[in-house]
């Protein structure tokens, strides 16, 4: 079974532009929920969507957006970037929203860098 | 609010002796508790977690890890290490979003350099 895959993984913008990274889960796995990586902040939850619907929402600006496709295939959206945005953004599948059982399998993310 | 802090950002071993990395949480329920491995350009990989159903949860690659309510930690043990455990290691409890327990909050990491 292929794992979480993420497109593009690299991706190079400029101060102000907007940009759209793509996120598909492993086969059959109804959640997906993102993540940013940053030196300074570390690892953040941004937010999680399930049946096309977010259920979860991190302490990011109204920016950051995202959605779900009825395929369970996500996208998330920075617009007006900034510096700051430069970071990991990692996607992560689950099999069912919710539970304390609940695995996220991780994809290997997307490097943004704001010039 | 659920958090953790782990305990040091570098610990270095060598190869062949045992693996402790700390950490504490702090929860206002029970927990779910997870550590993470990330390696050099790779994903997150899952090594262990511990959901209640018992204190002493062993994962993957020879690690455990056990829980102590009572110092509210969850530290990661290896009895040997290799050297392909030379990696960023991360402490991490499920928070009770409003859309259940599927938002993860993360430590600040460790990083593990093994010598040879």
């Amino acid at each position: 079974k292929a794992g979480v895959t993420q497109t593009p993984r690299y991706l190079i913008k400029t101060r102000g532009q907007q940009v759209t990274l793509s996120c598909s889960p492993i086969s059959g796995h109804r959640s997906v929920s993102w993540y940013q990586q940053t030196p300074g902040q570390g690892l953040q939850f941004l937010f999680e969507y399930f049946s096309e619907t977010q259920r979860n929402k991190g302490n990011f600006p109204g920016r950051f957006s995202g959605r779900q496709f009825s395929n369970s295939r996500s996208e998330m959206n920075v617009s007006t970037l900034e510096l700051g945005d430069s970071a990991l953004y990692l996607c992560a599948s689950t099999l069912q929203q919710g539970g304390v059982n609940n695995e996220q399998f991780f994809g290997p993310g997307t490097r943004l860098t704001v010039l | 609010a659920q958090s953790v802090t782990q305990l040091d950002s570098h610990v270095s071993v060598s190869e062949g002796t045992p693996v402790l990395l700390r950490c504490n949480y702090s929860s206002s329920y029970s927990p779910s508790l997870f550590w993470y491995v990330q390696h050099p350009n790779k994903g997150l990989q899952l090594l262990l977690k511990y959901t209640s159903a018992a204190t002493l949860v062993k994962g993957i690659n020879g690690f455990e890890a056990e829980f102590k309510k009572s110092e509210t930690s969850f530290h990661l043990t290896k009895p040997s290490a290799h050297m392909s455990d030379a990696a960023e290691y991360f402490c991490v409890v499920s928070d009770k979003g409003s859309g259940g327990y599927n938002k993860l909050i993360f430590g600040a990491g460790t990083r593990l350099a093994v010598h040879p």
